[in-house]
């Protein structure tokens, strides 16, 4: 069983619904870090948590140290936000662990 | 203030070979870390420095190497390449170990 693990995997969406993307991990975390990653590889780090949630735009990030879960909410989605987001733990000292992405399509 | 930098962004080499994959931090970030991503394992930590130091290093064969600079500036080298190899290397830097990383455009790396 991964260390972190999301879900959907695959998600088709139409413009303008909310979305939401599910990461749960097994193991006691420093930190939380969703990432976006675009055709040709490059990646932005959207949020960083240890707890509680955080809002920049019409992202929303929360995490439950408790249930070992965070959710990645996007609000009135856009074509532009078709992209593969990856959730990703730091442990104390060691190095990010990653979960296999979700790649979401939002169709106009 | 300019982004993280990797040089060269595409590289391909033959089993055998070895390959130095270069990345500079933002200015003032001391901690860079390297990841290698793949279609069938998704992305996976290599190796972290502050200052300098290894801090950290992922489940890699000793192959992989790597080293940081006085300018926060970081080398990765990867020796007796093999298929395996080919993948997409990215650099990511932070302020510190415990920041917010902040990733560079990756070198696609491509062994024949």
């Amino acid at each position: 069983k991964n260390e972190v693990e999301q879900s959907p995997q695959n998600l088709t969406a139409q413009e303008g619904e909310f979305i939401t993307i599910n990461c749960s991990y097994s193991v006691g975390i420093s930190a939380l870090h969703w990432l976006q990653q675009h055709p040709g590889g490059g990646i932005v780090s959207l949020f960083m948590l240890s707890s509680g949630k955080k809002k920049h735009g019409r992202l929303i990030a929360t995490i439950n140290i408790q249930e070992k879960h965070s959710s990645l909410h996007i609000t009135a989605s856009h074509p532009r936000d078709s992209a593969v987001y990856i959730c990703a733990v730091k442990k104390g000292a060691d190095g990010l662990t990653f979960g296999k992405g979700t790649h979401l399509i939002i169709q106009p | 203030k300019a982004g993280v930098t990797q040089t060269p962004r595409y590289l391909i080499k033959t089993r055998g070979q070895q390959v130095t994959l270069s990345c500079s931090p933002i200015s003032g970030h001391r901690s860079v870390s390297w990841y290698q991503q793949t279609p069938g394992q998704g992305l996976q930590f290599l190796f972290e420095y502050f200052s300098e130091t290894q801090r950290n290093k992922g489940n890699f064969p000793g192959r992989f190497s790597g080293r940081q600079f006085s300018n926060s500036r970081s080398e990765m080298n990867v020796s007796t390449l093999e298929l395996g190899d080919s993948a997409l290397y990215l650099c990511a830097s932070s302020f510190s170990l415990t920041y917010e990383q902040y990733f560079g455009p990756g070198t696609r790396l491509t062994v024949t």
